[in-house]
């Protein structure tokens, strides 16, 4: 079981980036998926979900907006779109998948990708 | 919005109990869960809805959750339970986390 994320890098304020995470070793249509973030120094923050099909998404309201959550369950792989980018978004970027049982646990974390977001 | 908090820190001996609080407005209506984190690593879900341990987790981390706060408990806390310790509840489709304990074992 096993999630791995991409897509993180340097982007100027404005800016966009799109990250991936790639699941394997679960059957990835079958859960809620959520993406978390951590800025250096600092504590966990939930940043945005989607439902296993798809259908339903949300979002803190620091990057609603700006950034947009989706998956490809044919291609196993969850997305974070973001869009106009701050200095304040800068972090390490992690998705995670839901559990599935009431109360919504993140059982599986990926290893982070880096987004800075610097001139 | 909601919110959870923590204290920012909490030391223990080798072999005593720790014991982390994480209080929000009736909490105990809502399932809690906590993570580990070590320094430069993801986060480990070490117990998810109140009181239960994910396969892998060792028997001395144990949880409770009722009133207004939910706890998270060490039990014969050994040198590398020393991480960043998050509590997190599920609100109204939005995820919300604890600011996070550091737990130091010296």
């Amino acid at each position: 079981v096993q999630l791995l994320e991409s897509g993180g890098g340097l982007v100027q304020p404005g800016g966009s980036l799109r990250l991936s995470c790639a699941a394997s070793g679960f059957t990835f249509s079958s859960y809620g998926m959520r993406w978390v973030r951590q800025a250096p120094g600092m504590g966990l923050e939930w940043v945005s979900g989607i439902s296993a099909g798809g259908g339903s998404t949300d979002y803190a309201d620091s990057v609603k907006g700006r950034f947009t959550i989706s998956r490809d369950n044919s291609k196993n792989t969850l997305y974070l779109q973001m869009n106009s980018l701050r200095a304040e978004d800068t972090a390490v970027y992690f998705c995670a998948k839901d559990d599935g049982l009431s109360g919504h646990a993140f059982d599986i974390w990926g290893q982070g990708t880096t987004v800075t977001v610097s001139s | 919005s909601y919110e959870l908090t923590q204290p920012p820190s909490v030391s223990v001996s080798p072999g005593q109990t720790a014991s982390i609080t994480c209080s929000g407005n009736n909490l105990g209506d809502k399932y809690a869960c906590w993570y580990q984190q070590k320094p430069g690593q993801s986060p480990v879900l070490v117990i998810y809805q109140d009181t239960k341990r994910p396969s892998g987790i060792p028997e001395r981390f144990s949880g409770s959750n009722s009133g207004n706060t939910a706890t998270l408990t060490i039990s014969g806390t050994q040198a590398m339970d020393e991480a960043d310790y998050y509590c997190q509840a599920w609100d109204t489709s939005t995820v919300v986390f604890g600011g996070g304990t550091k737990l130091t074992v010296l």
